[in-house]
């Protein structure tokens, strides 16, 4: 089993709809949860994170947690034509507690196409 | 400058070259790291630098050799690479605290001939 999984996609949806994003994690004390967009030829950029302890709305863009079931999924709302892209699910694992440096497990990413 | 800057954006080289990829961050952080992206593979973790000092080094062939002078300034030597080492090399940098996120370069692509 992949520590992190991503859905490849691609993922398509029209121009004003919500398109949703999830990512499913293997390690279940993981406290800290990143959304990356990175666009073609691009590096990743960073778009959210959340801990462990609840949900984030930014705009546009929520990030939700279900610790039961240990996914975290990411919901663009209006999505627009600019917001295609591969969108990077990352992790900090458990044993990273109390280091002083971030590990992160990245997931292989969903590319996302919003059309016209 | 501001972020994470990385050097060249391009590279092409033989197999029996010898190059250096440079990142320097503007960001006051005190991590650093290297990361591979090859393509439709996740994100590969090379190296970790914390603090100037290598906390992590992920089975990388030792064809690959960071360096760190500094906590604002990374390097990666490469030498006698392989064709499969063509990739994306991405640096990012973070604060010093691990459950913090890490901001990444343009980084450099790479094609070895």
């Amino acid at each position: 089993q992949k520590e992190v999984e991503q859905n490849s996609g691609p993922l398509s949806v029209p121009e004003g709809a919500i398109a949703s994003l999830n990512c499913t994690y293997s390690d279940r004390g993981s406290q800290s949860f990143f959304w990356y967009r990175q666009y073609s030829g691009k590096s990743p950029e960073l778009i959210m994170f959340i801990y462990s302890n609840g949900d984030k709305e930014d705009g546009r863009f929520t990030a939700q947690l279900n610790k039961a079931s240990q996914y975290v999924s990411l919901l663009i709302r209006d999505s627009q034509p600019s917001d295609s892209a591969t969108y990077l699910c990352a992790v900090t694992p458990s044993r990273a507690g109390g280091t002083s440096y971030g590990k992160l497990t990245f997931g292989q990413g969903t590319i996302l196409t919003v059309h016209p | 400058e501001t972020g994470v800057t990385q050097t060249p954006r391009h590279l092409v080289m033989g197999m029996t070259n010898k190059k250096s990829l440079k990142c320097e961050q503007h960001l006051g952080h005190n991590a650093m790291y290297w990361y591979k992206q090859s393509a439709k593979k996740p994100l590969e973790l090379m190296f970790v630098y914390s603090l100037e000092e290598r906390v992590e080094n992920n089975s990388v062939p030792s064809r690959f050799s960071p360096e760190c002078p500094n906590s604002s300034h990374l390097f990666l030597h490469l030498h006698t690479l392989q064709p499969e080492d063509s990739a994306l090399y991405l640096c990012a940098s973070s604060p010093f605290e691990w459950n913090q996120p890490q901001h990444f370069g343009d980084g450099t692509r790479l094609s070895i001939l």
